[in-house]
């Protein structure tokens, strides 16, 4: 059973369009988070939330949304994507913030 | 400021070599926590070890081991005799924010490459 599994894997679409990547974890964690790796590898916190409440919320564009229904979700909206938007965005969780993470496979987003 | 550096960007050694991979941190809180994670060519991230700031004993895991020494704010991680598959992307990363652990920072990675 996948851990903290997060889809798509790959997300190909055009500038100004509206995507999603949702995330979904089993292991009973209470902190989950979103990540973007760019194309150096330089790997970003972006979101964390604490049963369902956000905790970290790093200085990024108001066009990324988190959205968090349950403790086991989270989920990252991103409206009219731009070319700087392409990334691997990972999503991972742990028990809270001091404790190791677990993360996704990621999702490699290519704007066109 | 950075507040975790990772000075070295790419260490290229041959199979069997050690190599120490560097990691230095930033923090005015008294408690804190440091990890280790590896990302190898495939692209997930594996967590490797976490140090609380007030455990100062190094570990062995096997070939690998991890110096943390708070009198210079690092904490680094050497690989013994390493292998082909050792071959990744290392990053070390710091949690701290008083009571709540809620500031996480990732160093910038160093790219590990191991030759045969």
């Amino acid at each position: 059973d996948t851990a903290v599994s997060q889809t798509p894997k790959y997300l190909v679409t055009q500038m100004g369009n509206d995507k999603s990547i949702k995330c979904e974890q089993n292991l009973g964690h209470d902190t989950m988070y979103w990540y973007k790796q760019d194309s150096k590898k330089f790997l970003k916190i972006m979101f964390s939330y604490n049963n369902k409440e956000l905790i970290i919320n790093e200085t990024v564009p108001n066009r990324f949304s988190p959205k968090s229904p349950d403790k086991a979700h989270l989920n990252l909206h991103i409206n009219s994507l731009e070319l700087g938007d392409s990334a691997v965005y990972f999503c991972a969780s742990s028990q809270d913030t001091r404790q190791p993470q677990h993360f996704g496979d990621g999702t490699r987003l290519s704007i066109l | 400021a950075q507040k975790v550096t990772q000075a070295q960007t790419e260490i290229s050694v041959v199979e069997k070599e050690d190599v120490t991979l560097d990691c230095v941190y930033e923090t005015r809180d008294t408690t804190y926590y440091l990890f280790w994670y590896k990302q190898p060519p495939s692209g997930e991230l594996v967590f490797l070890i976490r140090r609380n700031s007030f455990d100062e004993q190094n570990e062995i895991s096997g070939r690998y081991s991890w110096n943390f020494q708070k009198s210079t704010s690092s904490f680094n991680f050497t690989i013994t005799a390493s292998q082909v598959v050792d071959s990744a992307v290392y990053f070390c990363a710091l949690s701290e924010g008083a009571h709540n652990f809620n500031k996480f920072y990732f160093g910038s990675g160093t790219k590990l490459n191991v030759k045969p």
